[in-house]
């Protein structure tokens, strides 16, 4: 059974227009995050939350944004997407602390975004 | 700040033991080490993780040298289905939350 539920699975978007993705849990856990991957490379920490408290990495664009309205969702805002935006975008969740603290982290499939 | 350093690939034969080496000279003391991995068009998974002494769970076992610079993840008997990139992480001590990721190793198993 799905723990970390991305969708879509794929998302087409035009340069410029808005597009949101959404992550959903069933694990009632604390910590969700945001990752940017692109073709082989590794994964790259957007931002995350613990609980209500948002949490953003130092170099991450400002037309990215999150909203987090509740402890099961969390969303992933592209407030204007450019070609370089096109990645794979994966959730993932953690209990408490993650692995600093010995928690593993759940992630989800990913959403591949593609700019046109 | 902590780094990983991994081979950008290796391949095995199937059924055979594959040993997944990961070098951080700069860890810290207090910096576990976690293996995840990730299959093709999937979000990466957990593998295992240690901090000194050598682990093992269903998925594989982790060799920590003793002065915790290296590690080896091993998979016993490897199958196509472990075919995957599996990246070593570590904390960073500035931040809780925030993994340095090696660049990962793409494994190729040969049927």
């Amino acid at each position: 059974d799905a723990m970390v539920i991305q969708n879509p699975r794929y998302q087409v978007t035009q340069f410029g227009k808005p597009v949101t993705l959404s992550c959903s849990q069933t694990l009632n856990h604390n910590v969700m995050y945001w990752y940017q991957q692109k073709s082989s490379q590794a994964p790259k920490l957007l931002f995350h939350y613990y609980d209500k408290d948002f949490n953003n990495e130092a170099d991450t664009p400002d037309n990215f944004q999150s909203r987090r309205p509740n402890t099961s969702f969390c969303f992933l805002d592209i407030r204007s997407p450019g070609l370089g935006d096109a990645a794979m975008y994966l959730c993932a969740t953690s209990r408490a602390g993650g692995p600093a603290t010995n928690e593993k982290l759940f992630f989800g499939s990913g959403t591949q975004l593609s700019v046109l | 700040d902590a780094k990983t350093t991994q081979p950008n690939s290796m391949e095995s034969n199937e059924e055979e033991p594959v040993h997944l080496p990961c070098n951080h000279s700069t860890i810290s003391g207090t910096d576990y080490i976690h293996w995840y991995r990730q299959l093709p068009s999937q979000g990466p998974e957990y593998v295992i993780h240690g901090l000194t002494s050598n682990v093992n769970n269903r998925m594989a076992s982790l060799a920590i040298a003793e002065d915790r610079k290296s590690s080896t993840l091993i998979l016993h008997r490897a199958t196509l289905r472990d075919a995957a990139v599996y990246y070593c992480i570590l904390r960073d001590l500035d931040s809780n939350y925030q993994l340095i990721w090696g660049a990962g190793t793409k494994l190729i198993i040969k049927p």
